[in-house]
């Protein structure tokens, strides 16, 4: 079967870094993807990765190990708006365009 | 440019009931998914609609089934309704020939509560 485990909860504070980490287990791996959720919104795609390596987008960036089966998302300068949930979501070749996501990090800011 | 847009945006039915969302996906998208967003889990793919045939299809029973229309718009019907299918049901817009980054636009959703 598939699993993505991410961590339920993570607080920071403004101007911090914080690293949200995304540990999968798949079999046809084909790409790894970041998408933010206010409460009560629609999710809004943040990052994709299909090979090792940072893929950095502003105060964003997301790496990928697939041998490790291992994600992060990075964020920088973070700011009080960041607070929301952050879902990790994985496709796989057999599923075609699907995602199959993991439960999601609600990430809190505070000043 | 108006995005992905869903109807209603809230819903109360009781077991046993039907229920029909409806999606319009962003200006330019030609394929449709369907996902179930229950309290503090992540969407849980349905299924996909693409040139009006459902194309994939998550784990879900025959209780859930959908509908492509010719202008793209989608419906989702879920019938017999059970207490867990309490949840957020999301719609999300892509085009199939864009590229292959995945990219979903998703719409605010519809909440259904089942009573």
């Amino acid at each position: 079967g598939q699993n993505i485990d991410q961590p339920t909860e993570m607080t920071a504070t403004e101007g911090a870094i914080v690293q949200i980490n995304c540990t999968y287990q798949t079999s046809g791996f084909n790409g790894l993807f970041w998408y933010q959720q206010h409460a009560g919104e629609a999710p809004t795609f943040l990052s994709y990765n299909v090979l090792d390596g940072l893929e950095e987008k502003g105060r964003f960036s997301s790496f990928l190990s697939r041998s490790k089966g291992y994600s992060y998302l990075l964020l920088k300068e973070l700011q009080m708006k960041d607070s929301a949930s952050y879902l990790c979501a994985v496709r796989v070749w057999q599923a075609g365009t699907a995602l199959i996501f993991g439960k999601g990090t609600t990430l809190s800011v505070s000043s | 440019d108006a995005g992905v847009t869903q109807s209603p945006t809230h819903l109360i039915k009781t077991r046993g009931q039907q229920v029909t969302l409806r999606c319009s996906p962003k200006s330019g998208h030609d394929t449709v998914s369907w996902y179930q967003q229950a309290l503090g889990q992540g969407p849980q793919f349905i299924f996909q609609y693409y040139e009006e045939e459902e194309r994939q299809r998550g784990n879900f029973p025959d209780r859930f089934s959908g509908h492509q229309f010719p202008n793209y718009s989608s419906e989702l019907n879920v019938n017999a309704l059970l207490l867990g299918d309490s949840a957020l049901y999301l719609c999300a817009s892509s085009h199939k020939d864009r590229g292959n980054t995945g990219e979903l636009f998703f719409g605010e959703g519809s909440r259904l509560t089942v009573l």
